[in-house]
């Protein structure tokens, strides 16, 4: 299973970046689906997810921006920011949260990344 | 939101070494921590989950431990290719949320 990232690398500020990630190999029909960023040079920031039945969790300091949809018919996931500053300026990485299920407890951990894909805010 | 804190921020080390990186959450997560090593240019890998349930494929040199707010990644007899930075990061809450990071560099 592989997962790709594709969108413009340039946004001019005010305007929405969209993103969009490919998951081959395996149904997009289970497990969370997530998109976290990184600023050059600094460290990761969990941006939201979506659960296969389309459920979504945002973070809260982004949570007025963002929407993250799903097209199973494409086994694909998207990234919409809207409004968007220098300080969105990030690689962008779209990941799978697979469950480890057993003896009463259930623990998520991000197994499959995108590679990432830089988006720089600029005019 | 939960903050993660790790220490120390970076830590110089020479191959063999033993290499221990704290992560302390800003409240109790039981054990929903996990690890993660990322190389520049690169997208980070899962080595922990759960605290201490090694992800498979990962060498066995790399342990975790701790539950509650005190976490702790070692990495044992310290290999080339493990010279990178480390995060932890919490799904016990949303946000989920990660440490700031942890570089190791060659001493």
């Amino acid at each position: 299973v592989q997962l790709q990232e594709s969108g413009p690398g340039l946004v001019k500020p005010s305007e929405t970046l969209s993103l969009t990630c490919s998951v081959s190999s395996d149904s997009i029909s289970s497990y969370y689906w997530t998109w976290i960023r990184q600023p050059p040079g600094n460290g990761l920031e969990w941006i939201g997810n979506i659960y296969y039945i389309g459920s979504t969790n945002y973070n809260p300091s982004l949570k007025s921006r963002v929407l993250i949809s799903m097209d199973t018919s494409r086994n694909q996931f998207s990234l919409e920011l809207t409004s968007v500053t220098a300080a969105d300026t990030a690689v962008y990485y779209c990941a799978r949260e697979a469950p480890d299920c057993g003896g009463g407890s259930c623990y998520g951990r991000f197994d499959l990344w995108g590679q990432g894909t830089l988006v720089t805010v600029s005019s | 939101d939960i903050q993660m804190t790790q220490s120390p921020s970076s830590l110089s080390a020479s191959e063999g070494d033993r290499v221990t990186i704290i992560c302390r959450a800003g409240q109790n997560i039981g054990k929903n921590l996990n690890w993660y090593q990322q190389k520049p240019g690169k997208a980070p890998k899962v080595l922990i989950y759960g605290a201490s349930k090694l992800q498979s494929g990962v060498p066995s040199r790399f342990t975790g431990s701790g539950s509650g707010a005190e976490f702790t990644l070692t990495i044992s007899n310290l290999q080339p290719e493990d010279f990178a930075t480390y995060y932890c990061q919490q799904n016990y809450s949303i946000p989920q949320t990660f440490g700031q990071g942890t570089k190791v560099d060659i001493k």
